[in-house]
């Protein structure tokens, strides 16, 4: 079956740096994805690897792995509005999204 | 540009009522899909589509339907509603083969069923 896991819930200091683990189990790959998703809100989209190796986009970059079938999310500079679940989403050979259960971050002052 | 939008944003229903969401993007969007997210859990597909005409089942499609007559519109009906589909159900498109996949959502419909 396929499958995509991220931690549940992760806490950190406003200012500091957070990195958000991936790994991914799928039928194909055609790329990965990182959300955004505020409470009560849509998600939004961050940031889209294909290719190994990392991309940065300002304060957050993503990073893939696809022999480690493994990515992560790295937050730098916490803002007190980076608050939010960070949902992590494969795109399989079907070229469907298989989307993980999220992460729950909570930054403290 | 309006993107995705979805309406109802908030509604109550009875047990063994039916209702349709409906959903619209003005992004000429090939594929669109339904899906449903319960509280502090990821999302699950109910239904997708890859273009005007055809439409396919997702993860969790009992209890629900629909239909794609044209590119803009894909609503979701809710057949004699049951409290397990109190949920928060968020419809999203986008360009199709070859792009990205970058989904772009509506903003969520959010159905409580008493």
């Amino acid at each position: 079956g396929q499958n995509i896991d991220q931690p549940t819930e992760m806490t950190a200091t406003e200012g500091a740096i957070v990195q958000i683990n991936c790994t991914y189990q799928t039928s194909g790959f055609n790329g990965l994805f990182w959300y955004q998703q505020h409470a009560g809100e849509a998600p939004t989209f961050l940031s889209y690897n294909v290719l190994d190796g990392l991309e940065e986009k300002g304060r957050f970059s993503s990073f893939l792995s696809r022999s480690k079938g493994y990515s992560y999310l790295l937050l730098k500079e916490l803002q007190m509005k980076d608050s939010a679940s960070y949902l992590c989403a494969v795109l399989d050979s079907n070229y469907q999204l298989i989307w993980g259960a999220g992460t729950k971050l909570i930054i403290k002052p | 540009n309006a993107g995705v939008t979805q309406t109802p944003k908030f509604r109550i229903l009875k047990i063994g009522q039916s209702m349709t969401l409906q959903c619209t993007q003005d992004m000429n969007h090939n594929y669109m899909y339904w899906y449903r997210q319960d509280p502090g859990m990821g999302l699950k597909l109910i239904y997708y589509s890859v273009g005007a005409g055809i439409t396919d089942k997702g993860e969790v499609p009992n209890g629900y339907n629909v239909s794609r007559s044209t590119t803009e519109d894909f609503p979701l009906r809710l057949e004699l509603a049951a409290p397990s589909q109190t949920s928060v159900y968020f419809c999203a498109s986008r360009t199709g083969t070859g792009d990205t996949g970058e989904l772009f959502f509506g903003e969520g419909s959010r159905l409580t069923v008493l």
